[in-house]
């Protein structure tokens, strides 16, 4: 069975652009969550998105924003750039009857 | 708030030898607490769910168990495939985030 997906892999931008990356859930899983993990720390909850309604965030700012499609797949979008968010973006997805998460391979994005 | 601790922060093994990671939680109500292994640029993999003190969970060398404050992931004579980061998360009661630990980095010698 296929694991989560996402995409891109890598990424490069600049200060002030905008980005937007792609994630794929499990067959059959109906929440998508996103998580920040820089370098040496433990991932950070971004969002969580459960039958399209956002059903969690965290301290993030509005430069932050997701969506999730009719197909369960979700984008997170991240606006005015900084190098802060350099960053390895991970996204997980949630069967209807479990509370375990399970992770794609995440997004590497690099700001410069 | 929500707060996750793991200790210690770095693990250096040989080969064989026996140790244990330290996962400190503080939340409100536990809904669940997880352990991943993470290798280095990928995503975390899912290892084991415990749900209520005094649960143990098994796979292969590694055996988690749960207090009302600390879980413990016990690595049995280990081997350097089980060189990762491994991660402790919490999950409330009352909310949807999961909280994550900063991790224990293992190392282990051949």
């Amino acid at each position: 069975d296929a694991g989560v997906t996402q995409s891109p892999t890598h990424l490069i931008k600049t200060r002030g652009q905008h980005v937007t990356l792609r994630c794929s859930p499990i067959s059959g899983h109906k929440s998508v969550s996103w998580y920040q993990q820089v370098l040496g720390q433990g991932p950070q909850f971004i969002f969580q998105y459960y039958e399209k309604e956002e059903r969690g965030r965290g301290n993030f700012p509005d430069r932050f924003s997701a969506r999730q499609f009719p197909n369960y797949s979700s984008e997170l979008n991240v606006n005015a750039l900084l190098l802060g968010d350099s960053a390895l973006y991970l996204c997980a997805s949630s069967p209807p009857d479990g509370n375990e998460q399970f992770f794609g391979p995440g997004t590497r994005l690099t700001v410069l | 708030e929500d707060q996750v601790t793991q200790s210690p922060e770095a693990l250096r093994l040989q080969e064989g030898e026996s140790s244990s990671l330290n996962c400190s939680y503080t939340v409100s109500g536990l809904r669940g607490l997880f352990w991943y292994r993470q290798d280095p640029g990928k995503g975390p993999e899912f290892l084991f769910t415990l749900y209520s003190a005094g649960e143990e969970k098994e796979k292969e060398r590694l055996k988690a168990t749960l207090t009302k404050k600390e879980s413990f992931l016990h690595i049995t004579a280990p081997k350097p495939e089980d060189s990762a980061t491994y991660l402790c998360a919490a999950l409330p009661s009352n909310d949807y985030k999961l909280s994550f630990g900063a991790g224990t980095t293992v190392t282990v010698r051949a």
